[in-house]
């Protein structure tokens, strides 16, 4: 079983809508979430960590919910430039590991 | 503040042919790590480094081999290259404490034909 997990998409969406990533991690024993944001050809960045509490940062809003191991990414008002390959990160002792990541393209 | 460096950006390689992936940062991180990202795969770890002086295997290390030369500096080796090596690889570091976010190297396009 993969360590993360999340649908490849794609996802093509409108300027304006809103769009929701999932993701599920299997080690329950793991400690910190990550959403990274990868464009074309480059490296991933941070986009925003994830807690239990809930956090947004402007249009994004992440959510971790231990108990079902489930993280979620929700994107509020879509812009063109947020377009990108958007990956589920879990760190679990001294590694990290990736899910193959979500592909969003939004359409004007 | 440069952040995490690679070199070289590009390289191909023939089949036999060796090379040493370059990594460095400037964030006096203590832990540092090499991926490769293949298409539909995901980024999979080939080695890591947890502190200065000691290495561990990730989940694809076969083909290659590391040394963490001090506190900065990560590289990646591989000895005889081989077609399925063709790929990106990443260098990425981070500070082990509570937020332990990585940060990552701009990555080397790798080609062995």
């Amino acid at each position: 079983r993969k360590e993360v997990e999340q649908d490849p998409g794609p996802f093509n969406v409108p300027e304006g809508a809103t769009v929701a990533f999932n993701c599920t991690y299997s080690n329950s024993a793991s400690q910190s979430f990550f959403w990274y944001r990868q464009d074309c050809r480059k490296e991933p960045k941070l986009l925003m960590s994830v807690y239990s509490s809930g956090n947004e940062d402007g249009r994004f809003t992440a959510q971790l919910n231990r108990a079902s191991q489930y993280i979620s990414l929700l994107i509020r008002d879509s812009k063109l430039s947020d377009s990108a390959t958007y990956l589920c990160v879990v760190n679990t002792g001294n590694q990290f590991y990736f899910g193959t990541g979500t592909s969003l393209t939004v359409i004007p | 503040n440069a952040g995490v460096t690679q070199t070289p950006k590009f390289q191909v390689l023939k089949t036999g042919q060796s090379m040493t992936l370059q990594c460095a940062q400037d964030m006096n991180h203590n832990s540092m790590y090499w991926y490769r990202q293949d298409p539909g795969m995901g980024l999979r770890l080939i080695y890591y480094s947890a502190s200065e002086g000691t290495t561990d295997k990730g989940e694809v290390p076969n083909g290659y081999n590391v040394s963490r030369l001090n506190k900065r500096e990560f590289s990646l080796r591989l000895e005889s290259a081989a077609p399925s090596q063709t790929s990106v690889y990443f260098c990425a570091s981070n500070l082990v404490r509570e937020e332990n976010i990585q940060y990552f190297g701009a990555g080397t396009r790798l080609s062995v034909l």
